[in-house]
């Protein structure tokens, strides 16, 4: 496996399932974050970890749960979720401390919230 | 607040018709600005960072540009396989891990 990978790539709950998306990977990056992104608008920014601490969450409902075990993998926790809910999610991970600063980006999870 | 503002929203063009796309932000205190693109049902592929006014970066047919207030991509001879999403977005000198994105320009180039 290379760059960064997702799981699953397609996911259809309920509103009242619990499920995880997961994230890894392989560059060696410290950093690693999930965005959202729905049609026509651009990507939000929802958690950030550096070295497995999280270091931003903007203003996220506690629906969405993130968990870092270590620098190579991600997981989002998802709980009671409502319909607008469904979107793209999105994993990315860079290396800020390279002096460069490009994210590069998992494939994605489309999410279905029924 | 970090803004960013791509136009615009869709460019229709055909095999071979050159021309460009607009990023126009406002950060306080650029650390870069970033070009990615992005095929329906994937995530955006890295393609530039441009971290000062004045600087160029060149890959096949795309060529970003950087001014103060916006950034532009070139599209030069676009062939069918340039049809995709693409996203513009920067980052501010005081936040290694924040990006903010525009809403990004669709491109279709026909045959």
């Amino acid at each position: 496996e290379t760059g960064v990978t997702q799981t699953p790539r397609h996911l259809v709950m309920g509103m009242t399932n619990k499920k995880s998306l997961k994230c890894e990977q392989h560059l060696g990056h410290n950093a690693m974050y999930w965005y959202k992104q729905s049609a026509k608008k651009p990507l939000e920014l929802m958690f950030v970890y550096n070295f497995k601490e999280q270091t931003e969450n903007n203003s996220v409902p506690s629906r969405f749960s993130p968990e870092c075990p270590n620098s190579s993998h991600l997981f989002l926790h998802l709980h009671t979720l409502q319909p607008e809910d469904s979107a793209l999610y999105l994993c990315a991970s860079s290396q800020p401390t390279s002096g460069t600063a490009e994210q590069y980006f998992g494939p994605g999870t489309r999410l279905t919230v029924t | 607040e970090d803004q960013v503002t791509q136009s615009p929203e869709a460019l229709r063009l055909q095999e071979g018709e050159s021309s460009s796309l607009n990023c126009s932000y406002t950060v306080s205190g650029l650390r870069g600005l970033f070009w990615y693109r992005q095929d329906p049902g994937k995530g955006p592929e890295f393609l530039f960072t441009l971290y000062s006014a004045g600087e160029e970066k060149e890959k096949e047919r795309l060529k970003a540009t950087l001014t103060k207030k916006e950034s532009f991509l070139h599209i030069t001879a676009p062939k069918p396989e340039d049809s995709a999403t693409y996203l513009c977005a920067v980052q501010p000198v005081s936040n290694d891990y924040k990006l903010s994105f525009g809403a990004g320009t669709t491109v279709t180039v026909r045959a």
